[in-house]
């Protein structure tokens, strides 16, 4: 399987101030296709995941655009910029290249 | 709009069987692979697996196969996961999935 691995654990931020989100993967995401198959989500208390970023770098839909994606093969980043409120919560990578689909642990952002 | 609603949560008691259902919309729903995923209490995400379009190819997580069963009716919209001998490890919410869209989620508890 592939093994996703996120940093850090944990995050803490002023709001206002920008956040990165590191994710790498035990094998490379790249298709043959050209697209790379990381996807980003973000669990906000008490909710189920929401998608933020699709095949590493593509926004979702009404997601604002002060989220980012960017990576190579196997490693990837997301970074979001001027921090709010609504952006607490648990980020998790994952990976739709292979099955079994596979996750990172996941990074709790808090605000300071 | 991407809907997907699951049902057939609950309490269950160990050894015994429990099924889920996943009400889709807002797509093709035949058109598309479709799968599942959970989220034991306090912990990461999990893929369990998924089912392609006309039901001949099914994928599941290896160590969860023996354990789960994915299943669909294209006429009625609806994805469905059997799932049999449950024990307390699988105390979870269970989300349906066209990934990378997901549920709400439903909430199981196996407990006596």
């Amino acid at each position: 399987d592939i093994v996703m691995t996120q940093a850090p654990l944990s995050v803490s931020v002023t709001p206002g101030e920008s956040a990165s989100i590191s994710c790498r993967s035990s094998k490379s995401l790249l298709h043959s296709n050209g697209i790379t198959y990381v996807y980003w989500y973000l669990q906000k208390p008490g909710k189920s995941p929401q998608l933020l970023i699709y095949r590493m770098s593509n926004l979702a839909s009404g997601v604002p655009d002060r989220f980012s994606g960017s990576g190579s093969e196997t490693d990837f980043t997301l970074k979001i910029s001027r921090v709010e409120a609504e952006d607490v919560g648990i980020y998790y990578c994952g990976q739709l290249l292979e099955n079994p689909y596979t996750f990172g642990a996941g990074t709790k952002l808090e605000l300071k | 709009e991407v809907k997907l609603v699951e049902s057939g949560g609950g309490l269950v008691q160990p050894g015994r069987s429990l099924k889920l259902s996943c009400a889709a919309s807002g797509f093709s729903f035949n058109d598309y692979w479709m799968g599942w995923v959970r989220q034991a209490p306090g912990k990461g995400l999990e893929w369990i697996g998924e089912i392609n379009q006309d039901s001949s190819t099914i994928n599941y997580t290896p160590s969860l196969k023996d354990k789960f069963t994915i299943s669909r009716d294209n006429a009625q919209n609806t994805l469905y996961l059997q799932m049999s001998k449950l024990g307390s490890e699988d105390t979870a919410i269970y989300y349906c999935a066209r990934a990378p869209y997901w549920g709400q989620g439903v909430m199981v508890t196996v407990s006596s």
